[in-house]
């Protein structure tokens, strides 16, 4: 099992453009998350999805959309990217609801001059 | 509001010392508690957790925690630490109706020889 793969794991971007990460697990799980990473912050939930179509907002979901269009993907959308989203990107999934453990990709590493 | 704090942002100790990393969290309810590591350049990996029961569990990596109701807190701790101990290491909470986890803002751990 591949677990939790993130795509791509660097990218740069110029204030405007846009661009899509892509999450995937081979685990079967219902739930997945988007967390940004920003030093001295921790890690802050974008979006998250409870389940094969269905998307909620997190804590900081402005400048965000993402997408949960298979059980198994969860897309992360910058529709116009700004420096303020310059940070690393985690992607999580877990089996259920709080009770259970979140599995993380490694992270995409996101630049935006 | 419910919140999860992490007093110590970086902590230095000595190869072979103990470690205690402290973590406290406001909640109405006895929540779900959970720390994770993030070795440098990589995804977050569950330490421990606790849902009930036994106030001091068991975890990989030869660490323990224990919560106190009375502190509302959740510290971690080693009996002696390995240089390969050095990472980043994050407080979690939920609640168990909840859908995602309030992350605190991290600990860095430095380990010297």
């Amino acid at each position: 099992n591949a677990g939790v793969t993130q795509t791509p794991k660097f990218r740069v971007l110029k204030t405007g453009q846009s661009m899509t990460l892509l999450c995937a697990q081979d685990m079967n799980h219902e739930y997945m998350y988007w967390y940004r990473q920003d030093p001295g912050m921790g890690l802050r939930l974008i979006h998250y999805s409870v389940g094969e179509g269905t998307t909620a907002k997190g804590e900081v979901p402005d400048g965000y959309n993402v997408s949960r269009l298979k059980k198994q993907n969860f897309l992360l959308g910058l529709e116009s990217a700004a420096p303020s989203q310059t940070s690393v990107y985690f992607c999580a999934s877990s089996y259920s609801r709080t009770s259970y453990e979140q599995y993380f990709g490694p992270g995409t590493r996101l630049t935006v001059t | 509001a419910q919140s999860v704090t992490q007093p110590d942002i970086h902590i230095t100790v000595s190869e072979g010392a103990s470690l205690e990393l402290r973590c406290n969290y406001s909640y109405g309810a006895t929540p779900y508690l959970f720390w994770y590591v993030q070795s440098p350049g990589q995804g977050l990996q569950l330490l421990l957790k606790y849902f009930s029961g036994d106030t001091l569990v068991q975890g990989i990596k030869g660490f323990e925690a224990e919560f106190k109701r009375s502190q509302s807190s959740f510290n971690l701790r080693k009996p002696s630490v390995h240089w390969s101990d050095a990472a980043e290491y994050f407080c979690a909470v939920g609640l168990p109706d909840g859908y995602a986890l309030n992350f605190g803002k991290g600990t860095s751990l430095l380990v010297t020889p």
